[in-house]
């Protein structure tokens, strides 16, 4: 595997259900980032760990519950999520200095999630 | 603080050439430039740093006007590859990035 890869790439669940979502990155790099894309809006922030230290928490609904095990994993824990949290949830990757606006961010292909 | 972007939308013929704009309230370190297709995760393009330094793309242009807080990337002699939602993300010095709505271009024959 190369780049960023993400699982599942399609989730369905229900509003009492617990899910996690996966990211893996096979660059080297140091930054991971949760992301969140709703239809019409732009790119949402939603987290940020640098060296496994969380750096950003954009206000995110104690719902969504990340973790970052070591520099190369980043988890995002679902549970009792509502309808309009369905979206596409993207992980990225960059070298350097999380929050840094230095460098590019690689992403995965998303986790397209629907909340029944 | 949300950057916007104009147009909101592009309809080109190939060959045609098109320019899109990101326009901040803030003062900005950086500006990027990220591509996505349809279905699928955004690529990077460019980066443009507060000084004049450039990342990114040979075939890709792009402008930083600092004073004025404004980007714009410019596409030339479009191809169909072009086709996507092309997005900014304006940069603090030590902060995230915070991306525009999007400009969806269209590519046709």
């Amino acid at each position: 595997e190369t780049g960023v890869t993400q699982t599942p790439r399609h989730l369905v669940m229900g509003m009492t259900n617990k899910k996690s979502l996966k990211c893996e990155q096979h660059l080297g790099h140091n930054a991971m980032y949760w992301y969140k894309q709703s239809a019409k809006k732009p790119l949402e922030l939603m987290f940020v760990y640098n060296f496994k230290e969380q750096t950003e928490n954009n206000s995110v609904p104690s719902r969504f519950s990340p973790e970052c095990p070591n520099s190369s994993h980043l988890f995002l824990h679902l549970h009792t999520l509502q309808p309009e949290d369905s979206a596409l949830y993207l992980c990225a990757s960059s070298q350097g200095l999380s929050g840094s606006s230095y460098n590019e961010q690689f992403f995965g292909p998303g986790t397209r999630l629907t909340v029944l | 603080q949300q950057p916007v972007q104009s147009p909101q939308a592009v309809i080109l013929r190939e060959g045609e050439d098109a320019v899109i704009n990101c326009s901040s309230s803030k003062a900005l370190y950086s500006v990027h430039w990220y591509r996505q297709k349809h279905g699928e995760a955004p690529v990077f393009l460019m980066i443009l740093l507060k000084g004049g330094e450039q990342k990114g793309h040979e075939k890709i242009s792009a402008s930083f006007n600092e004073k004025k807080q404004q980007s714009s990337l410019y596409l030339t002699a479009s191809q169909l590859s072009y086709s996507g939602t092309y997005f900014c993300g304006t940069g603090l010095r030590t902060d995230k990035l915070i991306f525009g709505t999007g400009t969806r271009l269209q590519v046709f024959p």
